[in-house]
């Protein structure tokens, strides 16, 4: 069965900083998906990652995949308040499988 | 285009009652999914629609729990008698076209949030 897993869980950071959220997958997998949702809302796709070493950048916000070691990267460059908010990434196997969500916080 | 459509969009019901979701997907999506949120919890999938065909219910409570699409456009999700754990927010997502082990990214709707008491 599909595991994924990230961390951190809550993510509390200061406007202007760095950080990266991290996404580890149990199972081979050939696609992964970032989504956002804000409290209340419902989930709004960010990135669509499909092979390994794929990268794609929006704005503020980096996403890369490594199939090999099953890992998924979130890198958030010079946070705004705007992106608070809970990320999640999913894994496709034979379904979509979520991780449990990093819950950020970005303070001014 | 329009997104996924969902109502209601709250419901608060008590325990042993029945309630019914209903979700509108995307024009033109052949593939509809209806997931549990818990809070504080990712979404995890009840079941996937390919047209009006189940293509997988199995993690879906299958003694309450049950969900029809019979023109493979709108569908329902029906919960009945509901416990005081189904209280979440229940999510429909659908997408262009599915296969055994390929999917295209997923659209979702806002949620309905069931609140048993």
């Amino acid at each position: 069965e599909l595991k994924v897993e990230q961390n951190p869980l809550f993510l509390s950071m200061q406007e202007g900083k760095n950080y990266t959220i991290y996404c580890n997958y149990s199972t081979t997998s050939d696609r992964l998906y970032w989504y956002r949702q804000d409290p209340g809302k419902s989930l709004e796709s960010l990135f669509v990652l499909l092979s390994n070493g794929a990268v794609k950048q929006e704005g503020r916000l980096m996403a890369s995949l490594d199939t090999k070691a099953r890992l998924s990267t979130l890198h958030i460059t010079a946070a705004v308040h705007d992106l608070s908010a809970t990320y999640f990434c999913a894994v496709s196997g034979s379904r979509l499988t979520f991780g449990e969500g990093t819950q950020l916080t970005v303070n001014p | 285009e329009a997104g996924v459509a969902q109502s209601p969009r709250y419901k608060i019901i008590e325990k042993r009652q029945s309630v019914a979701f209903w979700c509108n997907p995307i024009s033109g999506h052949a593939t509809l999914y209806w997931y549990q949120q818990i809070l504080g919890q990712g979404p995890k999938l009840l079941i996937q629609f390919q047209n009006n065909g189940v293509v997988d219910d199995s993690q879906l409570p299958k003694d309450r729990f049950s969900a029809e699409r019979l023109k493979g456009v709108d569908s329902t999700l029906k919960i009945q008698p509901a416990k005081l754990e189904d209280s979440a927010v229940y999510l429909c997502a659908s997408s262009p076209s599915s296969g055994r082990a390929y999917y295209n990214e997923q659209f979702f709707g806002p949620g309905t949030r069931l609140t048993v008491l």
